[in-house]
C-alpha cells in the first residue's frame, strides 16, 4: 500500500523568507502524481502544486515549487518571499494514474509566519 | 468558478443516532469523495464513488456508507454514530478524465461531534 509521510508537524518562518516542506512516499508503482494541498485556517482546502512523476523538470508554480527527487522518493514544498497568506496546513499527497485517482495524504505540516 | 458544499459546517449528534453528511457538486464532475480528518493523522479516504449509483470502499468504511442517487450528490450516513467519529469530514470532487493528475476540489467540511 501507498504511504505519505510528513516528518514535520510544524514549521515557522519569518515573512519573506524561503521555508521548505518535506514529504517522503513509498510506492511500487512507475508512474503517479503527487500533489501539494494548502488548508487555510477555516477555510477550503485548495491545490497547491502537481508534479507527474514521470518528468523529471520541477514543478513551480509563482513562488512555490517542489524538489521531486524520484530515487530518494521525495517530494519537498519550497515557498519563497513567504506571505502572511501563507500560513497554513500544507498536505502532500499521492495518487495513481489509473481510475478515480483516489489521494493518498500525509500527516500534514502546520505553517506560521512570522511578522 | 467551482463550487463544492456541505450540508453543515458544525453538527452535534447523540451516539447511536444515524447521520447524514451531504455533498453537493456544481462542476459535473463524476468522481466523488468523502475523507475523514483528524489531528496528526491527515486525511483518510472513507467511500468514493465514479458514477451515480457507484461506490467503492476506501481505507476506513467501517460504520460509514454512502449513497449517489444523482451526479452532483454525494451523502455519507453513519448509520449509528458513535463518539470515535467525531471528526472533520471533507468532501471533494473531481472529474473522471484528463491527463496531468486531476486537481480534487473540496468541500469546507463538517465538524462533526458525537456526544
Amino acid at each position: 500500500a501507498q504511504t505519505v509521510t510528513q516528518s514535520q508537524p510544524e514549521m515557522s518562518v519569518q515573512e519573506a523568507e524561503t521555508v521548505t516542506l518535506s514529504c517522503t512516499y513509498d510506492t511500487s508503482e512507475s508512474d503517479y502524481y503527487l500533489f501539494w494541498y494548502k488548508q487555510p485556517p477555516s477555510r477550503q482546502m485548495i491545490l497547491v502544486i502537481r508534479q507527474e512523476a514521470y518528468k523529471q523538470q520541477n514543478a513551480t508554480e509563482n513562488r512555490f515549487s517542489v524538489n521531486f527527487q524520484k530515487a530518494a522518493k521525495s517530494f519537498s514544498l519550497k515557498i519563497s518571499d513567504s506571505q502572511l497568506g501563507d500560513a497554513a496546513m500544507y498536505f502532500c499527497a499521492y495518487s495513481i494514474i489509473q481510475g478515480a485517482q483516489k489521494l493518498v495524504f500525509g500527516q500534514g505540516t502546520r505553517l506560521t509566519i512570522n511578522p | 468558478d467551482v463550487k463544492v458544499t456541505q450540508s453543515s459546517r458544525y453538527l452535534v449528534k447523540r451516539t447511536g443516532e444515524k447521520v447524514f453528511l451531504e455533498c453537493v457538486q456544481d462542476m459535473d464532475h463524476e468522481n466523488m469523495f468523502w475523507y475523514r480528518q483528524d489531528p496528526g493523522l491527515g486525511l483518510r479516504l472513507i467511500y468514493f464513488s465514479y458514477d451515480v449509483k457507484m461506490k467503492e470502499k476506501g481505507d476506513i468504511p467501517e460504520g460509514y456508507s454512502v449513497s449517489r442517487e444523482k451526479k452532483e450528490r454525494f451523502s455519507l450516513i453513519l448509520e449509528s454514530a458513535s463518539t470515535n467519529q467525531t471528526s472533520m469530514y471533507l468532501c471533494a470532487s473531481s472529474r473522471l478524465a484528463g491527463g496531468g493528475g486531476r486537481t480534487q476540489y473540496f468541500g469546507p467540511g463538517t465538524r462533526l461531534t458525537v456526544l
